[in-house]
């Protein structure tokens, strides 16, 4: 398995620009979450899905992001316009059978890194 | 609501000293807690999880964990530390019924110097 793809790795973009971030989640887990990491925020959960439907995204900043995932394999995060705060590595993860245990591992991406200038 | 608090942003231990990185929780419920690792410029990895089975809890890499309900704590060890476990480590927890949602601390990052 090739684990949870993300893409791009790295993205430099100036401000005002759309940026979308990608993530394909690793076959046959359901649920998918978007987090973000900062020096000064740490890890922070933006918005997460179970079979495609999503959850909660009251951890999404503010209305220039928003997110999609309109199939098991595909995710997509989007923000438009972009700022210089925005600028941290985006990680998407994954975990198996949607289930609500708790106890469930999520496997991560490798991130993606977002400059915005 | 769940969190979780990491006591130590920075620990520095010489080569083959003992690890410890402190977590303690707050949860309404019995929680779920786990350890990620991060090296530089990747993703997290899992290195240990605590499901209310055994509360001592071994994981990779050495590393091990204890569950202490009294203390609300889930402190990660390791009795002799190595350069390769130069990393930041997270303290992470969920709860039954939430979805497998992991809610962060803050991170600690590890040196480990000869």
């Amino acid at each position: 398995d090739a684990g949870v793809i993300q893409s791009p790795r790295h993205e430099v973009t100036e401000m005002g620009q759309e940026v979308t971030l990608r993530c394909k989640p690793i076959s046959g887990h359901n649920s998918l979450f978007w987090y973000r990491q900062t020096m000064m925020r740490g890890l922070e959960l933006l918005i997460y899905f179970n079979n495609n439907v999503p959850i909660d995204d009251s951890g999404m900043p503010e209305d220039r992001f928003s997110a999609k995932m309109p199939n098991a394999s595909f995710s997509t995060l989007k923000i438009q316009p972009s700022e210089p705060r925005d600028s941290a590595v985006y990680f998407c993860a994954s975990v198996p059978l949607g289930q609500r245990s708790g106890a469930n591992v999520l496997t991560f991406g490798a991130g993606s890194r977002l400059t915005v200038l | 609501a769940q969190s979780v608090t990491q006591l130590g942003s920075h620990v520095s231990v010489s080569e083959g000293a003992l690890v410890l990185l402190r977590c303690n929780y707050s949860s309404s419920v019995p929680p779920y807690l786990f350890w990620y690792v991060q090296y530089p410029n990747q993703g997290l990895q899992l290195l240990l999880k605590y499901t209310s089975a055994a509360t001592l809890v071994k994981g990779i890499n050495g590393f091990e964990a204890e569950f202490k309900k009294s203390e609300t704590s889930f402190h990660l060890t390791k009795p002799s530390a190595h350069m390769s476990d130069a990393a930041e480590y997270f303290c992470a927890v969920s709860e039954l019924g939430g979805y497998n949602k992991l809610i962060f601390g803050a991170g600690t990052r590890l040196a480990v110097h000869p």
